[in-house]
């Protein structure tokens, strides 16, 4: 079965500052996504990983695969408010069914 | 990439009740999908629901709770039968299709929000 993690499960950080969230999971994949959601509202693609050491960029995050250490990290640079919401990993198993993170709750203060 | 709709958007419905959530792709897909997510939770895939056959169910979920149809390629609906309020949650469809990288992504419609009184 497989299972995926992410920590930290609560970030709450200042503006300017950098951080990264991790997203491990069990058994080998050749897909993984990163999701955003905002309170009340559907996901939000942010990035696919499709294979071992892809690294993409979109505005202030940054999201790579390691696919041997079954290691995802999302980057945050020089965070801004508007970033704050649920950040979610999943990653894609047999079927091409997605097994999801616990998702991480970041708050970005001013 | 592909454009997904859903409805209703969000339904209050008494106990014992049952709803039926409609999902509506503007391209054909092979592949649907059918997600739950309870209040402050992550998403977990309920079924896969498969085009000229029976859907196929994830562990803890079944047909007489969550009947599926997918009567064509772009369309397919989700039942919630005899509602109790530990079914409020929102329910997701997503699909398979082409992305702009000329691979295969998922894409999520905008959920349908369920509340049971």
């Amino acid at each position: 079965e497989l299972k995926v993690e992410q920590n930290p499960l609560f970030l709450s950080m200042q503006e300017g500052k950098n951080y990264t969230i991790y997203c491990n999971y069990s058994t080998t994949s050749d897909r993984l996504y990163w999701y955003r959601q905002d309170p009340g509202k559907s996901l939000e693609s942010l990035f696919v990983l499709l294979s071992n050491g892809a690294v993409k960029q979109e505005g202030r995050l940054m999201a790579s695969l390691d696919t041997k250490a079954r290691l995802s990290t999302l980057h945050i640079t020089a965070a801004v408010h508007d970033l704050s919401a649920t950040y979610f990993c999943a990653v894609d198993g047999a079927g091409s069914r997605l097994t999801f993170g616990e998702g991480t709750q970041l708050t970005v203060n001013p | 990439s592909a454009v997904i709709s859903q409805k209703p958007s969000r339904d209050i419905c008494q106990r014992g009740t049952s709803l039926t959530i409609q999902c509506q792709v503007d391209s054909q897909v092979t592949m649907m999908f059918w997600y739950r997510q309870q209040p402050g939770q992550s998403l977990t895939l309920i079924a896969t629901a498969n085009q000229g056959s029976e859907a196929t169910y994830e562990s803890g979920f079944v047909i007489d709770k969550f009947p599926i149809s997918r009567p064509n390629l772009t369309f397919s609906t989700l039942t919630v039968s005899n509602m109790s309020p530990e079914d409020s949650s929102i329910y997701l469809c997503s699909v398979e299709a082409e992305g702009s990288t000329n691979r295969y992504e998922q894409y999520f419609g905008p959920g349908t929000r369920l509340t049971v009184t």
